[in-house]
């Protein structure tokens, strides 16, 4: 599979590798984290979310950590296939109302 | 069930005129939130209404307005448009807000401020 250490704006894997995408999060009172994919002409859509009692959760070929003390976000996908190429954006949760979204790295599944 | 609707698609609007962008949220859910996208700047928050009160307001200039019905359809207004409004609008609509549930997006208006 293939990681990035730092956030980088794109990320270009192998089909059938495993992703693992970055994500930063600024506000240590943050306790609800979410990551979106976007595709292209379309609106951002939910993958997972966790809160912050938790340091793992897992869904469908996906998989985020979370890791409180260096306030650091991780989004695994397994297996990454074509239709897994899109935006991905991390989002923390501001107050109950409002969302602050990381700016994004584009995957892009090579054949 | 039906998702989030966003009417219209596509706008091309001059510099100065007015808009107005309209969303439709899940059925049965309260709260829709507007967001704005450009490439350099993301996505930013504009607001956040829940039953027809607007709870929360991000950091745009008064010329963004925004309003929300009895039956949670919300609608966003931006007056006297400059360049810089071009951008992908979104609205994401949840039960209680979107720092709480899960937020659920519509594909967004593409304004155009020619």
């Amino acid at each position: 599979g293939e990681s990035v250490g730092l956030h980088l704006p794109t990320l270009s894997v192998q089909e059938g590798d495993n992703s693992i995408i970055n994500c930063a999060y600024s506000n240590s009172a943050s306790d609800y984290f979410i990551w979106y994919k976007q595709e292209s002409g379309k609106g951002p859509q939910f993958i997972i979310d966790i809160r912050s009692n938790m340091d793992k959760r897992q869904g469908q070929r996906v998989t985020v950590l979370l890791n409180k003390t260096v306030k650091h976000l991780s989004l695994q996908i397994a297996a990454t296939q074509p239709g897994d190429s899109a935006v991905y954006f991390c989002a923390e949760k501001d107050n109950d109302y409002k969302l602050s979204f990381g700016a994004g790295t584009t995957v892009t599944v090579r054949a | 069930k039906a998702g989030v609707t966003q009417t219209p698609r596509y706008l091309i609007k001059t510099r100065g005129q007015q808009v107005t962008l309209s969303c439709s949220p899940i059925s049965g859910h309260r709260s829709v939130s507007w967001y704005q996208q450009t490439p350099g700047q993301g996505l930013q928050f504009l607001f956040e209404y829940f039953s027809e009160t607007q709870r929360n307001k991000g950091n745009f200039p008064g010329r963004f307005s925004g309003r929300q019905f009895s039956n949670s359809r919300s609608e966003m207004n931006v007056s006297t448009l400059e360049l810089g409004d071009s951008a992908l609008y979104l609205c994401a609509s949840s039960f209680f807000g979107t720092g709480n549930t899960e937020a659920f997006f519509g594909q967004g208006t593409r304004l155009t401020v020619v």
